[in-house]
């Protein structure tokens, strides 16, 4: 079974505190994406990766940034917390997207920015 | 307008009645699609795929009409373990994007 594993699980920051999210996976998979979900706008994408080192802006990467040093790993940073960064994130992976592959989610990192 | 729009619902239903959902697309290059399900405060976990007209997986049955740019999700015989979110994603290749719909709820009841 693929495993998508985010270490962190239920955070509370401070305003302006640097946050770290880590994400891997064990299936080898070429993509990683990073997403935040609040309720009413559904998931929405922040970064995703294609390949390490690379990285492209999603819809919201405002207030974030991201890091792919190996391909297991993907971490999302969030440089200087702020309230409106209180969500569920949802890191996921999936094969190369030419037909649209299944995309795995990790059970989500909920954070509430204080 | 949303590229991928969802009746929120919920849908409130009696166990063993059968059930379905559309989610509309806007955008007409969206080469396939896909129904999620999400329990409360879990992550999405793929239902099925939907690639040419159609899709049945058991009680499960998704189809696509391009024309009119629906999908639908049928569920029969619903079980109180239906119950949860239902998302609609697309995928469109030449952005290399998936675009989620902010979810069906279904509320299966005795």
């Amino acid at each position: 079974d693929v495993k998508v594993t985010q270490s962190s699980r239920y955070l509370v920051k401070r305003t302006g505190e640097k946050v770290f999210l880590e994400c891997v996976q064990d299936m080898d998979h070429e993509n990683m994406f990073w997403y935040r979900q609040d309720p009413g706008l559904g998931l929405r994408l922040i970064y995703f990766s294609y390949d390490v080192k690379m990285k492209e802006k999603g819809d919201i990467p405002e207030g974030y940034s991201v890091s792919r040093e190996k391909k297991e790993r993907f971490s999302l940073i969030l440089e200087s917390a702020s309230t409106n960064q209180t969500s569920m994130y949802l890191c996921a992976s999936s094969l190369l997207m030419s037909s649209g592959n299944t995309i795995y989610f990790g059970e989500g990192s909920w954070l509430t920015v204080v | 307008r949303k590229e991928v729009e969802q009746d929120p619902g919920p849908f409130n239903v009696p166990e063993g009645a059968t059930v379905a959902f559309n989610c509309t697309y806007s955008n007409s290059a969206s080469q396939s699609f896909f129904w999620y399900r999400q329990d409360c405060r879990k992550e999405p976990k793929l239902l099925m795929s939907v690639y040419s007209s159609g899709n049945e997986d058991g009680r499960f049955t998704a189809q696509l009409n391009r024309a009119s740019q629906y999908i639908s999700l049928l569920i029969r015989d619903s079980k109180l373990s239906d119950s949860a979110t239902y998302l609609c994603v697309s995928f469109t290749g030449g952005g290399n994007k998936l675009t989620f719909g902010t979810g069906t709820q279904l509320k299966v009841e005795l």
